[in-house]
């Protein structure tokens, strides 16, 4: 079975400070990764994924994460924080079901960033 | 809007009814996922439908069910509601190793 662990239910940066939201998952088959981003009373909006190739990948609004498969991990991070990225970020890993090239997520608890003026 | 609708987007029913949630996928997406999302529980999966078929369940009581009709839109059972089953019910449409996620029905059960 995969898990997601998201270190910190809650990360609080000031405006144009770094953002960095930690996600470490366990898979014993090579994962895809995502990262989710939930604003209140809306649904979740992908903001990026790693399938395969260049570990580096970049979302929308500035965002970018690095697969670390030494590390198994998947961190989430921003060079400099709006007030508009307030929100919850959840991290995900996809399981491989029997059959098929559709796979369930399977969700980290989830991280609240706040940013302060 | 993500392509994929929900409705009702908000619910509020007593313990024991039962309720319909209802999803459509985006245009030529085969799978739809149901999601729970929960304060105590987080983001949990209830169950896939491909092409009309049952694919995987995940975390789903006895109490729900789910199919995925011709028309390949689904719909999410709820029965013997209680308490505890107040959530917010997301579904997910998917072709290949893309997920668009609907923005949710909010149940409330009193």
């Amino acid at each position: 079975a995969q898990s997601v662990t998201q270190l910190g239910s809650h990360v609080s940066v000031s405006e144009g400070a770094l953002v960095l939201l930690r996600c470490n998952y366990s898979s014993s088959v090579p994962p895809y990764l995502f990262w989710y981003v939930q604003y209140p009373n809306q649904g979740l909006q992908l903001l990026l994924k790693y399938t395969t190739g260049a570990t580096l990948v970049k979302g929308i609004n500035g965002f970018e994460a690095e697969f670390k498969k030494s590390e198994t991990s998947f961190h989430l991070t921003k060079p400099s924080a709006h007030m508009s990225d307030a929100a919850e970020y959840f991290c995900a890993v996809s399981d491989r079901l029997g059959g098929g090239s559709n796979y369930k997520l399977t969700f980290g608890k989830g991280t609240l960033l706040t940013v302060n003026p | 809007d993500s392509g994929v609708t929900q409705t009702p987007k908000h619910l509020i029913t007593a313990t024991g009814q039962r309720v319909t949630l209802r999803c459509s996928p985006r245009s030529g997406d085969l799978s739809v996922y149901w999601y729970q999302q929960s304060l105590d529980q987080g983001l949990q999966f209830l169950i896939q439908y491909y092409n009309g078929e049952e694919r995987a369940k995940g975390n789903i009581l006895e109490r729900f069910s789910a199919q995925q009709f011709p028309d390949l839109h689904s719909e999410l059972n709820l029965s013997s509601l209680e308490l505890g089953d107040s959530a917010l019910y997301f579904c997910a449409s998917s072709v290949g190793n893309g997920y668009t996620f609907g923005s949710g029905t909010r149940l409330t059960v009193v």
